[in-house]
């Protein structure tokens, strides 16, 4: 399974409403979720299932679809939340990362 | 407190071997599926392997193509990945992690720090 996202970069303000979109090249039903990965850094696990929150993420963060079609929405956009998004499936072997998002402020 | 400790890392000449290895505490590592992810440059994040908790049932990326092969020591708390005719392409920062599932839905819910594999040509 092949995941692709979009966009691949975005420059946002702080305050701001972010939308990030990933999609499977199959149906992976609702097997799908979003990393965050700051440089030098561990990447950080986010949201799992689709839509469930690892616990300490905040609340701004949210995740919807199904199917093929998958969202990533962070409500209010934090300096502490740049870095690169990537979503990934394990619905099947082998799993897949999409090629990821960077976030970055203006 | 979970940690994972990856080792292993080291300049080598295309084609040949490494052995990384990832020490763990703080958490059963003989109930948990632990995988191997990498970010190359240029690339991103990619899924490198998995294995159970038993060390029964392994996977691996495509690009893997029988060169790597993942293993694990539940009596040492450790997780390998054994890297053979390694590739310029191979070079970068190789992660393990701890895969857990919720009520059927998983994640990669702990990371370690990461070890830089270096190949050169």
């Amino acid at each position: 399974i092949q995941m692709t996202q979009s966009p691949s970069s975005l420059s946002a303000s702080v305050g701001d409403s972010v939308t990030i979109t990933c999609r499977a090249s199959g149906d992976i039903t609702n097997n799908l979720g979003w990393y965050r990965h700051k440089p030098g850094k561990a990447p950080q696990a986010l949201i799992y299932g689709t839509s469930n929150l690892l616990s300490g993420v905040p609340s701004r963060f949210g995740g919807s679809g199904s199917g093929t079609d998958f969202t990533l929405t962070i409500s209010s956009l934090q300096p502490e939340d740049f870095g690169t998004y990537y979503c990934l499936q394990d619905y099947e072997y082998p799993f897949t990362f999409g090629p990821g998002t960077k976030v970055d402020f203006k | 407190e979970v940690q994972l400790v990856a080792s292993g890392g080291d300049l080598v000449q295309s084609g040949g071997s490494l052995r990384l290895s990832c020490a763990a505490s703080g958490f059963s590592f003989r109930q948990s599926d632990m995988n191997w992810v990498r970010q190359t440059p240029g690339k991103g994040l990619e899924w490198v392997s998995d294995i159970s908790p038993s060390g029964a049932n392994e996977h691996y990326a495509d690009f893997v193509e029988g060169r790597f092969v993942i293993s694990r020591d539940n009596f040492k708390d450790r997780l390998y990945l054994q890297m053979n005719s390694l590739r310029v392409e191979d070079t970068g920062i190789y992660y393990c992690a701890k895969y857990k599932t919720y009520f059927g839905l998983s994640t990669l819910d702990s990371w370690g720090q990461g070890t830089v594999v270096t190949v050169s040509s």
